[in-house]
């Protein structure tokens, strides 16, 4: 079975800083990875996946991550946080024989001024 | 071209009261998923349908029925609403076949409270 862990609930910025958001996945054959991005009352977007064809991946907004395999992790980054940025982030993993996607419970970013 | 769309937007319900989710997707995706979402759990897969005229359990199905109306649309039905139904519910499309730039695209929601 898949499973996504994403560390921290609630991670808190400042205007200009890094954001680094965590995610670790168990599968047992190589995976295809996705970050999306829920705005308030919105559905969710996609922010970049992964796919094998390069382990750094850049997506919209400024977004990127990276796949590790030593580490079955794909955590996500953006040099410089926005206001704007200010969202709950999901990462969720599909394997290459599925049909289901398995989504990790979020982890709501704020930005602070 | 709309994407994915669901109606209601906004439900109430009383206990023991039935209603059907709509959902419609016009990329022309042989999958569609329902998800139900609810803080710190993330989303939930409740049902699935991998292709027109197939469906299948996800983690959470109980209490909830569904039909592949067609290729482009997926309902969910809550035949006897319960307060542990209240929830955002997202529905979702894929292209699948299993391709490696199979992405999942999704409706609005649709917020549900059942008093």
């Amino acid at each position: 079975a898949q499973s996504v862990t994403q560390l921290g609930s609630h991670v808190s910025v400042s205007e200009g800083a890094l954001v680094l958001l965590r995610c670790n996945y168990s599968s047992s054959v190589p995976p295809y990875l996705f970050w999306y991005v829920q705005y308030p009352n919105q559905g969710l977007q996609l922010l970049l996946k992964y796919t094998s064809a390069a382990t750094l991946v850049k997506g919209i907004n400024g977004f990127e991550a990276e796949f590790k395999k030593s580490e079955t992790s794909f955590h996500l980054t953006k040099p410089t946080a926005h206001m704007s940025d200010a969202a709950e982030y999901f990462c969720a993993v599909r394997t290459n024989t599925g049909n289901q996607f398995y989504f990790g419970t979020g982890t709501s970013l704020t930005v602070i001024p | 071209n709309a994407g994915v769309t669901q109606t209601p937007k906004f439900q109430v319900l009383k206990t023991g009261q039935s209603m059907t989710l709509q959902c419609a997707q016009d990329m022309n995706h042989n999958s569609m998923y329902w998800y139900r979402q609810d803080p710190g759990m993330g989303l939930r897969l409740i049902y699935y349908s991998a292709s027109e005229g197939t469906t299948d359990k996800g983690e959470v199905p109980n209490g909830y029925n569904v039909s592949r109306l067609n290729k482009r649309e997926f309902s969910l039905r809550l035949e006897s609403a319960a307060p542990s139904q209240t929830s955002v519910y997202f529905c979702a499309s894929s292209p699948t076949s299993g391709g490696s730039t199979d992405t999942q695209y999704f409706g609005p929601g649709t917020r549900l409270t059942v008093l």
